[in-house]
């Protein structure tokens, strides 16, 4: 059965960072692209960053270009994310999403989620 | 960027409706639209891939179609397992972006 496990979320403080991992399992994890997305509460969903099968295209959201850092280990089924320089806005419930292709495509198979609360 | 724009943003049915969602690119993305199921406390799940290829598991009463920036995301014969939010996304560039969703209640 193809599964993922967010960890990592929390509360943190403004300004502070956080790293939140993927652990995959169920399929050949670097057969696919990963991503990350997000939905803060009461809000829809945003994509956040994502990451092909090799780590040759990486993308990311404008609203986290230059703070937020997305990497995986194909040997440890494996995704993170670096989370620097935290805002309030960056609240939200953080989904691991499996991708439909090698690319940057679509979200096939999700996790349930890690939530990241920033406040001070 | 690409904008993503749906419609509406919600609507209240019964069981055994018909209903249509809509949703609309700011410019054309072809056949790059995907569109999502979001129940509380439930992993989000993916319904259509390339606008109409309908996924394992997916209820045959769930129809997708459009292509350029028009796209619909049909339920015929609602069932009350199907209130949810519904969310259209585009992947024919990044940043990859989704519509602002679709509730829909029974």
């Amino acid at each position: 059965e193809v599964e993922m496990v967010e960890s990592g979320g929390g509360l943190v403080q403004p300004g502070r960072s956080l790293r939140l991992s993927c652990a995959a399992s169920g399929f050949t994890f670097d057969d696919y692209a990963m991503h990350w997305v997000r939905q803060a509460p009461g809000e829809g969903l945003e994509w956040v960053s994502g990451i092909s099968w090799n780590s040759a295209n990486i993308g990311y959201a404008d609203s986290v270009k230059g703070r937020f850092t997305i990497s995986r280990d194909n040997a440890k089924n494996s995704l993170y994310l670096q989370m620097n320089s935290l805002r309030a806005e960056d609240t939200a419930l953080y989904y691991c999403a499996k991708d439909f292709s090698t690319g940057l495509d679509a979200f096939h198979i999700w996790g349930q989620g890690t939530m990241v609360t920033v406040s001070s | 960027d690409i904008q993503m724009t749906q419609s509406p943003s919600s609507l209240s049915a019964s069981v055994g409706d018909r209903v249509t969602i809509t949703c609309r690119a700011s410019q054309s993305i072809g056949s790059y639209l995907n569109w999502y199921q979001l129940k509380p406390g439930k992993a989000p799940k993916l319904l259509f891939y390339a606008a109409s290829t309908l996924q394992s598991g997916v209820p045959s009463g769930f129809s997708g179609s459009g292509s350029g920036t028009d796209f619909t995301l049909t339920i015929s014969g609602l069932q009350p397992e199907d209130s949810a939010i519904y969310y259209c996304q585009q992947s024919y560039s990044t940043p990859l972006t989704f519509g602002g969703g679709t509730k829909v209640e029974i």
